[in-house]
């Protein structure tokens, strides 16, 4: 049973440019979100995505932007870089209701803006 | 949701039971403890949590006080592979489903 899978594991970009990082979840959640960590600091909740529409936010600019396939599978997109955007980016599959909150977490992309 | 407090690292000799303590004095009568871990260089992993009742489960022991103003994680007999960053976060079930991660501590089991 394959867990939460994550493309690419590592990225460069420079500043101002745009970057997608992809998402499968584990066999049979079908609600998916999106953490940002820091260097050295806790993960912060970015988005969460179930049917395909995004469900909750957190507080990040509209930059950030989501989507969700109906295989469940979810990219995150992120325009117009800033150094400050550098950072692990985790994606957390889980099933919906009470058990959202039972979330499996992916390795994660860690991305780099130059 | 309500603010946790824990240690900012703790050690734990291995095979010793590690004991991870968390205030969150403001908790609420229908708020949950959730308990995460996040080893070196992965995502977090969920452990274990609770309402008002102690719970055990293949990983890890939660108890919490009578008064719900704390709680302890225990991880009975820790191995090198505990070494992790511990998070307690507190839930409400029903409200924004984001998890809400705070600095969490440092356990470092020691050989």
């Amino acid at each position: 049973d394959a867990g939460v899978t994550q493309s690419p594991t590592h990225l460069i970009k420079t500043r101002g440019q745009q970057v997608t990082l992809r998402c499968s979840p584990k066999s049979g959640h079908d609600t998916v979100s999106w953490y940002q960590q820091a260097l050295g600091q806790g993960p912060q909740f970015i988005f969460q995505y179930y049917e395909e529409e995004e469900r909750q936010r957190g507080n990040f600019p509209d930059r950030f932007s989501g989507h969700q396939f109906p295989n469940y599978s979810s990219e995150l997109n992120v325009n117009a870089l800033l150094l400050g955007d550098s950072a692990l980016y985790l994606c957390a599959s889980s099933l919906p209701g009470t058990y959202s909150y039972e979330q499996y977490f992916g390795p994660g992309t860690r991305l780099t803006v130059t | 949701d309500a603010k946790t407090t824990q240690p900012t690292s703790m050690d734990c000799a291995e095979g010793r039971a590690a004991n991870l303590p968390c205030n969150h004095s403001t908790i609420s009568g229908n708020e949950y403890v959730y308990w995460y871990r996040q080893i070196h260089s992965q995502g977090p992993q969920y452990i274990i949590h609770g309402l008002k009742n102690n719970e055990t489960n293949e990983m890890a022991s939660l108890i919490i006080t009578e008064d719900r103003k704390s709680s302890t994680l225990i991880l009975p007999h820790a191995t090198l592979r505990d070494t992790a960053v511990y998070y307690c976060i507190v839930i409400l079930l029903g409200s924004a489903r984001q998890l809400t991660f705070g600095s969490g501590t440092q356990l470092t089991v020691l050989p």
